[in-house]
């Protein structure tokens, strides 16, 4: 089964630093995998994703994400964080076979500081 | 037309009430999703159609019921509702291909009941 693992709930970084969201995930074969944001009450936006390729995956608002096959992980990274990027972020994964839906991490909640 | 969009965007119903959620997308995208999300907690599967065809329903209760007219509308009707059911329901479509797998997501109906 697929699972997705994001070790922090609660991701603090001042403005114009870097920030780094964790994401490990589980899944038998190779995955798609993605990074989702959500804003409050409202629904979720994608970020990016990797399918096949360059393992450095660049997605909207500067965002990019690594993955690391050794290490099964997909940590979505911003060279420069805003106090805008504020929000709730999932990581996701599907497996490449058959109609399988999103798997989500629970979540972590980035607070950018002034 | 990159919108999954949903309507009601707010919905207070009783416990004996019948409601129906609506969501629409124009993308051709053949797959499309159920989710119910609670506050702070990631979106949970409950329903996937493919081609139009019920392909999963995660032990959802009954009285939660979908229905995809057609490929580009899904319904989820509601009858006798608990409290508990109050939630944030996200409707998602995907193309289903192995090139392009992101989920589109809708803003949700925010849906409250007493």
């Amino acid at each position: 089964a697929q699972s997705v693992a994001q070790p922090e709930d609660q991701v603090n970084v001042a403005e114009g630093n870097p920030l780094t969201v964790k994401c490990t995930y589980s899944v038998s074969g190779n995955p798609y995998l993605f990074w989702y944001v959500q804003y409050p009450n409202r629904g979720l936006q994608f970020l990016l994703k990797y399918i096949t390729g360059d393992n450095l995956v660049k997605g909207s608002y500067g965002f990019e994400a690594e993955f690391n096959k050794s290490q099964t992980s997909f940590h979505l990274k911003k060279p420069s964080a805003l106090v805008s990027d504020s929000a709730l972020y999932f990581c996701a994964v599907r497996e490449r076979s058959g109609n399988t839906p999103l798997v989500f991490g629970k979540g972590t909640r980035l607070s950018v500081i002034a | 037309d990159t919108e999954v969009t949903q309507t009601p965007k707010h919905l207070v119903m009783g416990m004996t009430n019948k409601k129906s959620l609506k969501c629409e997308q124009h993308m051709g995208h053949r797959a499309m999703y159920w989710y119910k999300q609670k506050a702070k907690k990631p979106p949970e599967l409950m329903f996937v159609y493919s081609y139009e065809k019920l392909s999963i329903n995660e032990s959802v209760p009954s009285r939660f019921s979908p229905e995809c007219p057609n490929s580009s509308l899904l319904n989820l009707h509601l009858h006798a509702l608990q409290p508990e059911d109050s939630a944030l329901y996200l409707c998602a479509s995907s193309l289903d291909s192995p090139t392009n797998t992101e989920a589109f997501f809708g803003q949700g109906t925010r849906l409250t009941v007493v």
